[in-house]
């Protein structure tokens, strides 16, 4: 299995109450990826990096922004968390674009 | 703009069968395709990835099809075992974008 790791696995907080989820790798991988996955939606894609310091919007970027800083480490952050984004979020990592996507064990969020 | 879809949603199989899990795109310029395999609260393991330029790929009992022309991927497993109950997801990969179907919840009957 690819090297990555999600922190927490299980996170219950209050509406706006701010959240960051980490995704940690030792692949030393290029590109990394933050998705959701809710019933009926199937898995959506959120915010995305290409290099430290390189992110870019996803599909349902709205409500979260993403930090890279080193390469090993991408952050999401709920600045005002809402019921919406009660979900299940996935981290994924690539070598390259368009290259094979590697998923973590996942973090389930509940915001009451 | 680009659609995955997979149908059935869900499939029931007898132990042993072979059987075919289909996916579909709408958009034909893809780059690669990925199917993935998810067990229940757990995290998407990669099975097979079909670059655009090759038809098929094969794992093990596993075998994976792609043609592009008409929008189509087939992921074939054969002689099919209990420990196979799993979702299975396709993806497509296009630029920087890649869109998933829902995927099909497959349950082998022991």
């Amino acid at each position: 299995d690819a090297g990555i790791t999600q922190s927490p696995r299980h996170k219950v907080t209050e509406t706006g109450t701010p959240v960051t989820l980490r995704c940690h790798q030792t692949e030393n991988h290029r590109y990394m990826y933050w998705y959701r996955q809710d019933p009926g939606h199937g898995l959506r894609l959120i915010h995305y990096s290409y290099g430290v310091k390189d992110t870019d919007k996803g599909e349902v970027s709205d409500g979260y922004s993403v930090s890279r800083s080193k390469t090993e480490d991408f952050l999401l952050t709920l600045e005002s968390a809402t019921s919406s984004q009660t979900s299940v979020y996935f981290c994924a990592i690539s070598e390259s674009q368009n290259y094979e996507q590697y998923f973590g064990p996942g973090t389930r969020l509940t915001v009451t | 703009k680009q659609e995955v879809t997979q149908i059935p949603a869900a499939l029931s199989v007898p132990e042993g069968e072979n059987l075919v899990l289909n996916c579909s795109f709408t958009d034909s310029a893809i780059y690669n395709l990925q199917w993935f395999r998810q067990d229940p609260g757990k995290g998407l393991t990669s099975l097979l990835l079909i670059q655009s330029s090759q038809r098929e790929q094969t794992s093990g009992r596993l075998n994976a099809s792609l043609d592009k022309s008409s929008g189509r991927s087939t992921l074939y497993i054969a002689a099919s075992q209990p420990g196979d109950s799993a979702t299975y997801l396709c993806a497509v990969y296009r630029d920087d974008k890649i869109i998933f179907g829902k995927g099909t919840r497959l349950h082998i009957l022991p």
